[in-house]
């Protein structure tokens, strides 16, 4: 079944540590994202992909960095989290070419908490 | 400067009972314009997409407007059930399909 999955779901670590988000998806597109949302919010796209080795860096500017080595793999990684980086992290995918709507489709997100 | 602003920010109707949400946009070029809706603790997912010649658009109980000349949409839901609760995104795609979000609006349904 063609879908977008994201782990873990939560997360609950303290300051200082590594962590890397994991976003897979079997949809088949070659475009991926990566939004951060704050409660009651707008999303902030924070990253962007067109498809394998490439990576764009999006609207809102984060200390994450992302990495597009497989076509259906979209992980990002944090060196070290700070309490200023909770929040929920959504991944999406698109088609991506003219005569497309590029629309995306989102994974369930991971709510981050640095304590 | 592009944004999109919706209304009311939040909204409670009891279930059975129809709603309409607004959305305004100063985007320009304009592209599409989406409505998503966000379960707590989830995704979005995309209700409609609509171009610049449509002017409505209808998926099951959720109908959406757009008037491309006042730079308005709106979204209306009809017989709410329970599981309308959640939040519903104006977003609209500008040049080279760059997304701009709106906030949403907060929807509950009370039985």
């Amino acid at each position: 079944e063609a879908d977008i999955y994201q782990t873990p779901r939560y997360l609950v670590i303290g300051t200082g540590k590594k962590i890397t988000l994991e976003c897979s998806q079997t949809m088949g597109h070659d475009k991926m994202y990566w939004y951060q949302q704050d409660p009651g919010m707008e999303l902030h796209l924070i990253h962007y992909s067109y498809g394998v080795n490439s990576t764009e860096k999006g609207d809102l500017s984060s200390e994450s960095t992302v990495s597009r080595i497989r076509t259906e793999h979209f992980p990002l990684t944090l060196e070290s989290a700070r309490p200023s980086h909770t929040s929920q992290y959504l991944c999406a995918s698109s088609e991506w070419g003219e005569g497309s709507y590029n629309e995306q489709f989102f994974g369930p997100g991971t709510r981050l908490t640095v304590l | 400067k592009n944004q999109v602003e919706q209304s009311p920010q939040s909204l409670i109707i009891l279930e059975g009972k129809n709603c309409t949400l607004q959305c305004n946009y100063t985007v320009s070029p304009f592209s599409n314009l989406r409505w998503y809706k966000q379960d707590t603790g989830r995704g979005p997912v995309s209700l409609t997409i609509m171009t610049f010649s449509e002017n409505t658009k209808s998926n099951g109980r959720y109908t959406a407007t757009l008037d491309a000349d006042t730079k308005q949409s709106s979204l209306h839901i009809t017989a709410s059930q329970l599981s309308d609760s959640a939040s519903y995104i104006c977003v609209v795609a500008g040049s080279n399909y760059q997304l701009i979000w709106g906030a949403g609006t907060k929807l509950i349904i009370k039985p």
